[in-house]
């Protein structure tokens, strides 16, 4: 079954500098990436998605995250953080075999000041 | 624009007690999902939904059942509530596999 590792559970970051929060899955066959936000006492939105195509994804709020086949990896980053972007980030998992959306365990992201 | 609504948002309930959680979508979507959500585990799969009439077991389905009787609705049951099933739980719906699932603003259930 596919399955998604979140190795950060949380991850200070100044403002206005650079951050990656990192995701790696497992899966035997095809995959579909997801990224998610979370904020405070909200529902969960899409950031960005890779179902085919360029690796590199481009998201809302100037995320990005690109696709590594044989890392198994699908990294989210931002080049400068605002104090907005304090969340709970999601990485999730679909393939072929089933109709399931894996979560992730998420990263807490703290902006510090 | 409502989206997905969960009722209710905010719910206590005795040991040994049922409820069912109600998930309703307007945007036709034919696939939906109920996810819990508990600190440290993040979103949990419980069971999802392929179509009017389907249903289908997640990661943890123990202690739960489901009815999607009418395609908007996405009813989740708790027969007999336990102190392990307090948690938030979420409800998604997508157009289709594999794409952008949206999701309600949660229900916040406590077993007492």
């Amino acid at each position: 079954a596919q399955s998604v590792t979140q190795l950060d559970s949380q991850v200070p970051v100044f403002e206005e500098a650079p951050v990656e929060l990192r995701c790696n899955y497992s899966s035997s066959v095809s995959v579909y990436l997801f990224w998610y936000v979370q904020y405070p006492n909200q529902g969960l939105q899409l950031l960005l998605k890779y179902l085919s195509g360029s690796t590199l994804v481009k998201g809302i709020n100037g995320f990005e995250a690109e696709f590594n086949k044989s890392q198994t990896s699908f990294h989210l980053r931002k080049p400068s953080v605002h104090i907005s972007d304090t969340a709970e980030y999601f990485c999730a998992v679909s393939d072929k075999r089933d109709d399931k959306i894996i979560f992730g365990k998420g990263t807490r992201l703290h902006i510090l000041p | 624009n409502a989206g997905v609504t969960q009722t209710p948002k905010f719910r206590v309930l005795k040991t040994g007690q049922s409820m069912t959680l109600l998930c309703a979508q307007d945007m036709n979507h034919e696939y939906m999902y109920w996810y819990r959500q508990d600190p440290g585990m993040g979103l949990r799969l419980i069971h999802y939904s392929v179509g009017e009439g389907t249903t289908a077991k997640g990661e943890v389905p123990d202690g739960y059942n489901v009815s999607r009787l009418k395609k908007q609705n996405f009813l989740l049951g708790l027969e007999s509530a336990a102190p392990s099933q307090t948690s938030v739980y979420f409800c998604a719906s997508s157009p289709a596999p594999r794409t952008e699932a949206f999701f309600g603003q949660g229900t916040r259930l406590t077993v007492v």
